[in-house]
């Protein structure tokens, strides 16, 4: 069974404006936790924010926020202000704690921003 | 800087031969991982090594083998490249209990 679902598989979006990339998961561990990766056309993958299944408020990293539904099983992904740097694959990741903290990853969704 | 080195950006290789992709890794990490990107499909752990000469088995381990002497190396071999095998691979590490994961810049791998 899928663990982490990305239902987007491409997005474009207006440079200066926000978007959101889903992202659902399916676990039956208590702890858990949720991370976005951001891969350019280098190929390198990026750490952007991580979200703990128990921390009470939603993660944010400068220009991302994660917007984590508990009840929904949902960790979506939210860019503001978007930049053309911005274009890229990005991936929802799980670490699940029965999974001796192995990451289970998405499809990824690529988002080309335009000028 | 943290940098995790992946020895070859592309490859193209024939059925039959056996591959070697090296990894290593300077942040003297006790996980390190093999994965496999796939269009559609994300990133799927080929296996897993916890110490050295540790391994585990990840999701899709058939093809593959693994070989950590080292701490900070960690070889994928494929004994008998096979078409479907031509992937991007992907080697990362991570501290246990973080789960945050560095990632190399992946060796295209094309099996003719």
């Amino acid at each position: 069974a899928q663990k982490i679902t990305q239902t987007q598989p491409g997005m474009f979006v207006q440079e200066k404006e926000a978007v959101t990339l889903d992202c659902t998961y399916d676990t039956s561990d208590p702890s858990y936790g949720l991370f976005w990766y951001k891969q350019p056309s280098s190929g390198e993958m990026i750490f952007l924010i991580y979200q703990g299944s128990y921390d009470q408020q939603n993660a944010t990293e400068g220009r991302y926020s994660l917007n984590f539904q508990k009840a929904r099983k949902s960790a979506n992904l939210v860019i503001s202000a978007s930049q053309l740097g911005d274009s890229a694959m990005y991936f929802c990741a799980m670490r699940e704690s029965s999974r001796d903290y192995k990451l289970s990853f998405g499809a990824g969704t690529t988002v080309t921003v335009r000028a | 800087d943290v940098k995790v080195t992946q020895s070859s950006r592309y490859l193209v290789k024939r059925t039959g031969e056996k591959v070697f992709l090296e990894c290593v890794q300077d942040m003297d990490h006790e996980n390190m991982f093999w994965y496999r990107q796939d269009p559609g499909l994300g990133l799927r752990l080929i296996y897993f090594s916890y110490d050295v000469k540790m391994k585990e088995k990840g999701d899709i381990p058939e093809g593959y083998s693994v070989s950590r002497e080292k701490k900070e190396r960690f070889s994928l071999i494929l004994e008998s490249a096979s078409t479907n095998q031509t992937s991007m691979y992907l080697c990362a590490s991570g501290e246990t209990g973080t789960g945050e994961l560095f990632f190399g810049e992946g060796s295209r791998l094309t099996v003719l």
